[in-house]
This record gives C-alpha cells, sequence and structure tokens, in this order.
C-alpha cells in the first residue's frame, strides 16, 4: 500500500536544463511535504518542504509545487548540476496511528550530465 | 562535526546472532528515530523516541528492541537475526511540537547484511 509514490525511478538531464521529479500521494490527511536528497552510502539530506496551505516554495535553484486537488508534488531544479545527481526521496507528513509519521516514496535517481 | 551518527556503518553476521546498532546526536533534537530502507528501496518507520519516550512502535518483530538511554541516544538491538532482516537501518533526529513538522536530520545508515 504505497501512499507514496514516485513513479519514474530514474531521470537523466543536461547540466544547466531543468530536472523535474514528480511524486504523487493516496493520502489526503497528509499536510507536509519534505523534499531528501540522498547521496550513495549517505543518509538522506533534507533539501526543501512544503506546506499544504502552499502551492509554491522556491529555495534558489530548487521549487517544489503542489497540487491538493490532484494529489501531486513536484520537485524543480534549474539550472541542473552535475552535483544535483543523488537519489531524491518525496515524503509527505500526517497524524498517522496517533502519531506525526513521514512516509517516504521510493525515490527517484537524477543524473545530471555535464 | 557530524550530526546524527551511527556505528556500526557495515554489519555483517550470522542467522540466529544478536547484533546492536549505536546511533547519537549532537542537534539537541527530543525526538530520534529508527528507518529501515529494504532491497525494494523504500524507507520505513519502524520507532521513534521523544525524550526518551516510545512514541511510535510500527508493526515490527519483537525481536528488535529499542532503547534510548538519554535524549541524544537511541540504540536498536535485534535478536535472532534473520535473513531477511537484511537492510540498511537510517537513524534520524528532529525537534517535535504538538500540530508543527520539523524536518528530520538522518545518520550515513547502517548496512546490516545477514549470512
Amino acid at each position: 500500500d504505497q501512499q507514496v509514490k514516485q513513479n519514474s525511478p530514474s531521470l537523466s538531464v543536461q547540466e544547466g536544463r531543468i530536472s523535474i521529479l514528480n511524486c504523487d500521494y493516496t493520502n489526503s490527511m497528509f499536510d507536509y511535504f519534505l523534499w531528501y536528497k540522498k547521496y550513495p552510502a549517505e543518509g538522506p539530506t533534507f533539501l526543501i518542504s512544503i506546506s499544504s496551505i502552499k502551492d509554491k516554495n522556491e529555495d534558489g535553484r530548487f521549487t517544489v509545487f503542489l497540487n491538493k486537488s490532484a494529489k501531486h508534488l513536484s520537485l524543480h531544479i534549474v539550472p541542473s548540476q552535475p552535483g544535483d545527481s543523488a537519489v531524491y526521496f518525496c515524503a509527505a507528513s500526517a497524524i498517522l496511528g496517533g502519531s506525526e509519521k513521514l512516509v517516504f516514496g521510493k525515490g527517484t535517481k537524477l543524473t545530471v550530465n555535464p | 562535526d557530524t550530526a546524527v551518527s551511527q556505528t556500526p556503518k557495515y554489519l555483517v553476521t550470522q542467522m540466529g546472532n544478536d547484533k546492536s546498532i549505536k546511533c547519537e546526536q549532537n542537534l539537541g533534537h527530543d525526538t530520534m528515530y529508527w528507518y529501515k530502507q529494504d532491497s525494494k528501496k523504500f524507507l520505513k518507520i519502524m520507532f521513534s523516541y521523544n525524550n526518551k519516550e516510545l512514541i511510535i512502535n510500527e508493526t515490527v518483530p519483537n525481536r528488535f528492541s529499542p532503547k534510548s538511554p538519554d535524549k541524544a541516544h537511541l540504540n536498536l538491538h535485534i535478536n535472532s537475526l534473520e535473513l531477511g532482516d537484511s537492510a540498511v537501518y537510517f537513524c534520524a533526529s528532529s525537534h517535535r511540537l504538538a500540530g508543527v513538522m520539523y524536518e528530520q536530520f538522518f545518520g550515513p545508515g547502517t548496512r546490516l547484511t545477514v549470512l
């Protein structure tokens, strides 16, 4: 039962172009969404987040868009750089079973080619 | 200066053994977590402690027992290891305030291989 889905396991883009990573969720109780970036042999690191009361949040080259009606969010990276190559996890937060929990997607491996 | 550290980074052991993974955070957070990333790459919450009190306990076998001696430490002990326990285990920490979500900071992970 995947409540957070990242349907593209991988994405390859050219340096300087835009990277768009997508995420869909099924549980309407999710009220906070986060993107994490993970390099091999390291733990995930927080990248950017968005509250369900907003539809856009921007931080430098990273922008997250939220479409609540479609239960869809996306992460835009522009311009993409080779150092952005990593696995990106989408995560959603809600009070589930009485406690706040983060539910993660399976991740999308982004490769930015020089 | 590492924010969330885990030891060991790699752990290879035989079925039936008992092993522990240690986690420490120096961020002053009051909440710590254990996640499991299995072969399908899903990161799933196992346990969460807030101020040394267990607040999340997902459907995890009783062979897994977390222990929090203080707010900065959350250890994971696993009894009678099974092949299916092979995974990467991540520790994380965050602040926690009712109704407010704070981002979690993750350790580098412990890759457990059960032979």
